[in-house]
């Protein structure tokens, strides 16, 4: 099956700086990549995800990046703000929207805004 | 328009007891997914419903269980509990189109003692 890898585990930058978090996966077949963010007590929200027909996406200060060919998947944040601080997990599955195959999960990264 | 709902949102139980979650989805979504989340395995994929058809599973023992029932709403069941059962468990619901999104609810958190 799917096994995606997400380094790091633990992320701080400053704010207003950059932070990047990285995804590999190993199913070839994969053709959907959902990034979600999880604040305390509360269920993973979807912030950017990008199909196997697109390299880049970009919404305001979030981007995700594909490379089919390496098989690996980056989220990009830009100007990060406090409320920025929570877990990411990147995803990926087969089938589209992961419905039926179900998303497989990275291990997370906790990113640390630093004021 | 309301987003997933989850009951209940914390639950207690012990060892050799049975439990049922409840997950009612985004109005017009067919689709429900259940996840477990622990912070030893992360987020790992239970199951799917599709109208009331179980389309895919996980890698779970047969302890796990669901359904669903012809308004999308859908339970998951676990049976005779096990100390490692303790998680958050969550619920996604998406529509009907092959590359639809998921979409997360709270979760219910369940203790085994």
């Amino acid at each position: 099956g799917e096994n995606v890898e997400q380094h790091p585990s633990t992320l701080s930058v400053q704010e207003g700086d950059s932070a990047v978090i990285k995804c590999t996966y190993s199913d070839s077949a994969s053709n959907y990549f959902p990034w979600y963010k999880q604040e305390l007590g509360k269920g993973p929200q979807l912030i950017i995800d990008i199909r196997s027909n697109v390299g880049e996406k970009k919404d305001q200060r979030i981007a995700v990046t594909l490379n089919k060919t390496a098989k690996h998947f980056s989220l990009h944040i830009t100007e990060t703000q406090p409320e920025d601080s929570a877990v990411y997990f990147c995803a990926a599955s087969f089938g589209g929207g992961g419905g039926a195959d179900g998303l497989t999960f990275g291990k997370g990264t906790h990113l640390i805004i630093q004021p | 328009k309301a987003g997933v709902t989850q009951t209940p949102r914390y639950l207690i139980k012990t060892r050799g007891q049975q439990v049922t979650l409840s997950c009612s989805p985004i109005s017009g979504h067919r689709s429900v997914s259940w996840y477990q989340q622990t912070p030893g395995q992360g987020l790992q994929f239970l199951f799917e419903y599709f109208s009331e058809t179980q389309r895919n599973k996980g890698n779970f023992p047969g302890r796990f269980s669901g359904r669903q029932f012809s308004n999308s709403r859908s339970e998951m069941n676990v049976s005779t509990l096990e100390l490692g059962d303790s998680a958050l468990y969550l619920c996604a619901s998406a529509g009907q189109a092959p590359q639809e999104t998921q979409y997360f609810g709270p979760g219910t958190r369940l203790l085994v003692l």
